[in-house]
């Protein structure tokens, strides 16, 4: 099956500060890789996704670049800010031809200080 | 934020009760999944429903019991539960077309205490 691996597990990062959290997949055939963003006490909620026809994508100060040849995909916060404090998970689909399934990474608990 | 829904929020139980966790989705969705959040793991997935019918069970004991009666409600039945099994409790859905890639938007969860 599928295995992620995340890193860092924790990330300290002064406010306006880039912050960059980077996953590996194990396999191949994974297609679809989405990170999440989860405040304390909340549902993880999606930030942005890239599909596997694509190496990079930018959703205003958020980025994700994909590099297929070496199954690895990261995370990209430039000008950070209080409210980016959160826990995120990366997360890589494996389509089984039914239902999506997601494995996730063990996430990166991001601080933003100030 | 209101598209996913779970109850109860909050759930305290023995280990010789027997609760329900309930979730239903306002999305339109045709896939529903069940997920385990425990402290310092990653989210683990434990049942996959497409069309009300499971394709994954994700080797999970025999104490958790899911039940899809329609593409818009979910059940996890608990029983015997074990201390271990405190966690957060997260369900999602998604469209479930099975051809392409799709977003899985998540509930608010039931944070799950075993006594």
């Amino acid at each position: 099956g599928e295995n992620v691996e995340q890193h860092p597990s924790t990330l300290s990062v002064q406010e306006g500060d880039s912050a960059v959290i980077k996953c590996t997949y194990s396999d191949s055939a994974s297609n679809y890789f989405p990170w999440y963003k989860q405040e304390l006490g909340k549902r993880p909620q999606l930030i942005i996704d890239i599909r596997s026809n694509v190496g990079e994508k930018k959703d205003q100060r958020i980025a994700v670049t994909l590099n297929k040849t070496a199954k690895h995909f990261s995370l990209h916060i430039t000008e950070t800010q209080p409210e980016d404090s959160a826990v995120y998970f990366c997360a890589a689909l494996s389509n089984t031809g039914t239902a999506s399934k997601l494995t996730f990474g063990t996430g990166t608990r991001l601080q933003v200080t100030l | 934020e209101t598209g996913v829904t779970q109850t109860p929020r909050h759930l305290v139980m023995g280990m010789t009760n027997k609760k329900s966790l309930k979730c239903e989705q306002h999305l339109g969705h045709n896939a529903m999944y069940w997920y385990k959040q425990s402290a310092k793991k990653p989210l683990e997935l434990m049942f996959v429903y497409n069309f009300k019918e499971q394709t994954e069970n994700n080797s999970v004991p025999s104490r958790f019991s899911p039940e899809c009666p329609n593409s818009s409600h979910l059940f996890l039945h608990l029983h015997t539960l074990q201390p271990e099994d405190s966690a957060l409790y997260l369900c999602a859905s998604s469209q479930g077309n099975g051809g392409a890639p799709e977003t899985q938007y998540f509930g608010p969860g039931t944070r799950l205490l075993v006594l």
